[in-house]
């Protein structure tokens, strides 16, 4: 297995623009999360999803929109990308509430 | 504010000494907490996880301690290794509706040879 695997690695935005990160897990979990990595600090919750067509609000959503079509992908869309929102970003998955496993990150930079 | 905590933000220990990273809770409600390893330019990776009808439990060279009286979870890893070296995080997981993790800011290990 893969486990959970991101694209892209890295990412250079201007301010204004759009990118979707993506994220896919091959371990039929049924969540699936995505969390932002501040320098020096702990992660925090974007959006999760607890399953195909179920998608819902973590700490800090604004700014970000996400979709879970299929158990395996669960896309990150930045709409109008600020500098606030450079951060690193991490998806995670896991089979119910519990251990969650994280993919290696995209680090994104806005311009 | 942050429902958990870190006591030490970084932690320098010799190798072959004994580590022990401490976590702060403040959700008594919290029934599950887990422990990740972050190295550098990586995802967090699960190291091991007690559960809070449980006060300590064992993993290879790692031990979990759980006090629900004052609300501690700590970490303890036995003679440390220089690839021990990471950020570690606790998390805490409270049952609310689709439970999720919530983690604290981490403690850096750096480890000495």
């Amino acid at each position: 297995n893969a486990g959970v695997t991101q694209t892209p690695k890295f990412r250079i935005l201007k301010i204004g623009q759009s990118m979707t990160l993506q994220c896919t897990q091959d371990m039929n979990h049924n969540y699936m999360y995505w969390y932002r990595q501040d320098p020096g600090m702990g992660l925090k919750l974007i959006y999760y999803s607890v399953g195909a067509g179920i998608t819902d609000k973590g700490e800090v959503p604004n700014g970000y929109n996400v979709s879970r079509s299929t158990t395996e992908d669960f896309p990150l869309r930045l709409e109008l990308a600020a500098p606030s929102q450079t951060s690193v970003y991490f998806c995670a998955s896991s089979y119910a509430e519990g251990e969650q496993f994280f993919g290696p990150g995209t680090r994104l930079t806005v311009l | 504010g942050e429902s958990v905590g870190l006591h030490l933000p970084t932690l320098s220990v010799q190798e072959g000494d004994n580590s022990i990273i401490n976590c702060a809770y403040s959700n008594s409600a919290s029934d599950y907490f887990i422990w990740y390893k972050q190295e550098s330019g990586k995802g967090p990776q699960f190291i091991i996880d007690i559960r809070s009808n449980m006060d300590k439990r064992q993993g290879q060279r790692v031990t979990v301690l759980l006090n629900k009286t004052v609300k501690h979870l700590s970490l303890q890893i036995a003679a440390t290794q220089p690839g021990d070296s990471a950020v570690y995080f606790c998390a805490e997981n409270t049952p609310s509706g689709y439970s999720t993790l919530t983690f604290g800011k981490g403690t850096m290990l750096l480890v000495s040879p």
